[in-house]
């Protein structure tokens, strides 16, 4: 099955700089790499996603890059603040056609005013 | 809308006790998946179900049922508890787009239910 790798397990940064999260997947036919953000005592909600048909996606202060040559796609939040102290976690799934997801082990995101 | 709710918000069971854990979602969604957070190890997949009277195993079934009579209720049973299941489960439900690839959609979460066994 799918296996997914998340790197670092913790980050700390100070605010304003830039924060990266790797995440490494195994199975060559994954096509969707969802990424969550599950702040303190609450629920993971999406943030960004990306296709294996797309190489790169923005959305304001957030990107994804993904490389599917080398199975390995990663989280660029820029300028970061205080409010994006999160756990985030890096999912993919086990090949195209399946709605499942295989979530990574989460990065504990702390941004240091 | 109310999205995907879970009942208990939080419970508390000795070993060999049995219990129901309830999700519902309003938004007509095909798809609903339960999931098991522990420190460190991310989200871990138990089962899930891609509609009305269908369920599959996940990552980790061992130890739990589930039902998904109504379309939009998925029900977690434990039936005898053990100290490995004190974690915190998380339902979530997502709808396809009846495109041919269902891959591309998000999934909802509910917001947690919190089991300790003692």
């Amino acid at each position: 099955g799918e296996n997914v790798e998340q790197h670092p397990s913790t980050l700390s940064v100070q605010e304003g700089d830039s924060a990266v999260i790797k995440c490494t997947y195994s199975d060559s036919a994954s096509n969707y790499f969802p990424w969550y953000k599950q702040e303190l005592g609450k629920r993971p909600q999406l943030i960004i996603d990306i296709r294996s048909n797309v190489g790169e996606k923005k959305d304001q202060r957030i990107a994804v890059t993904l490389n599917k040559t080398a199975k390995h796609f990663s989280l660029h939040i820029t300028e970061t603040q205080p409010e994006d102290s999160a756990v985030y976690f890096c999912a993919a799934n086990p090949g195209a056609g399946s709605y499942q997801l295989t979530f990574g082990k989460g990065t504990k995101l702390s941004v240091i005013p | 809308n109310a999205g995907v709710t879970q009942t208990p918000k939080f419970r508390v069971l000795k070993t060999g006790q049995s219990m129901t854990l309830l999700c519902a979602q309003d938004m007509n969604h095909e798809y609903m998946y339960w999931y098991r957070q522990d420190p460190g190890m991310g989200l871990r997949l138990i089962h899930y179900s891609v509609g009305e009277g269908t369920t599959a195993k996940g990552e980790v079934p061992d130890g739990y049922n589930v039902s998904r009579l109504k379309k939009q209720n998925f029900l977690l049973g434990l039936e005898s508890a053990a100290p490995s299941q004190t974690s915190v489960y998380f339902c979530a439900s997502s709808y396809s787009y009846g495109g041919p690839d269902p891959s591309y959609n998000e999934q909802f979460f509910g917001p947690g239910t919190r089991l300790t066994v003692l």
